[in-house]
């Protein structure tokens, strides 16, 4: 079965500082992974998905980028955080046929920027 | 692009009772999800259903495609339903999954 691994739980960082999120997967190959963020009683935004090594794609123009270096590793990074940047992140992994295309979330990271 | 409401917002109900939560979307759809996210923050995968019924113990849901909406049952609601309830849907040749703004449901004991 498929498992999705997301560290830290939670995470206070101070602005400016650098952040690295890192999410891998087991049980699946070449998935479909996304970041969201959730802001506090808001519903879910897409900020980056990758169908592959290498291959980003960007939502939302922000302070954030996103890398997938390896096929079940997707990291989330920023070279100075914002306040702004405060929310839940959350890794999420999706197959490519219609026999799985369901969305399946890691348990996310609270990040506070302070 | 799609438009996605979810209702009602907010549902307040006693440990025991029935609730349906209501989701209609703008366009056609090929992919429909419902997730149960916990008061933890956990979202969990309810159901992959585009169109038809399904259910899963206490939990169904119905997608009437045609008519551009979908229905989350819950019968017999315990605490541990409680959380917020989100459909999201996808069109065609598209990866994102656009996301309603929730359902949150308190069940009482």
């Amino acid at each position: 079965s498929q498992t999705i691994h997301q560290w830290p739980a939670t995470l206070v960082q101070p602005v400016g500082s650098p952040l690295s999120l890192e999410c891998t997967v087991e049980g699946t190959s070449n998935p479909n992974l996304y970041w969201y963020r959730q802001a506090a009683g808001r519903g879910l935004q897409l900020l980056f998905y990758s169908v592959g090594i290498g291959q980003i794609s960007s939502e939302v123009p922000q302070n954030l980028s996103a890398s997938r270096p390896q096929d079940r590793q997707f990291i989330l990074s920023s070279k100075k955080l914002l306040l702004s940047d405060s929310g839940f992140y959350l890794c999420a992994l999706g197959g490519r046929t219609s026999t799985n295309e369901k969305l399946f979330f890691g348990s996310g990271t609270q990040l506070s920027v302070l | 692009g799609i438009q996605v409401e979810q209702s009602p917002p907010d549902l307040i109900l006693q440990e025991g009772a029935n609730s349906t939560l209501r989701c209609n979307f703008s366009d056609s759809v090929n992919n429909l999800q419902w997730f149960h996210q916990n008061p933890w923050g956990q979202l969990i995968n309810l159901f992959y259903i585009p169109s038809g019924t399904k259910q899963n113990g206490r939990l169904s849901a119905t997608t009437v495609a045609t008519e551009r909406y979908s229905l989350l049952y819950i019968s017999s609601s315990q605490t541990t339903d409680s959380g917020v309830y989100f459909c999201a849907c996808r069109m065609d040749s598209n990866y994102q999954l656009i996301w309603g703004a929730g359902t949150k449901l308190i069940i009482k004991p």
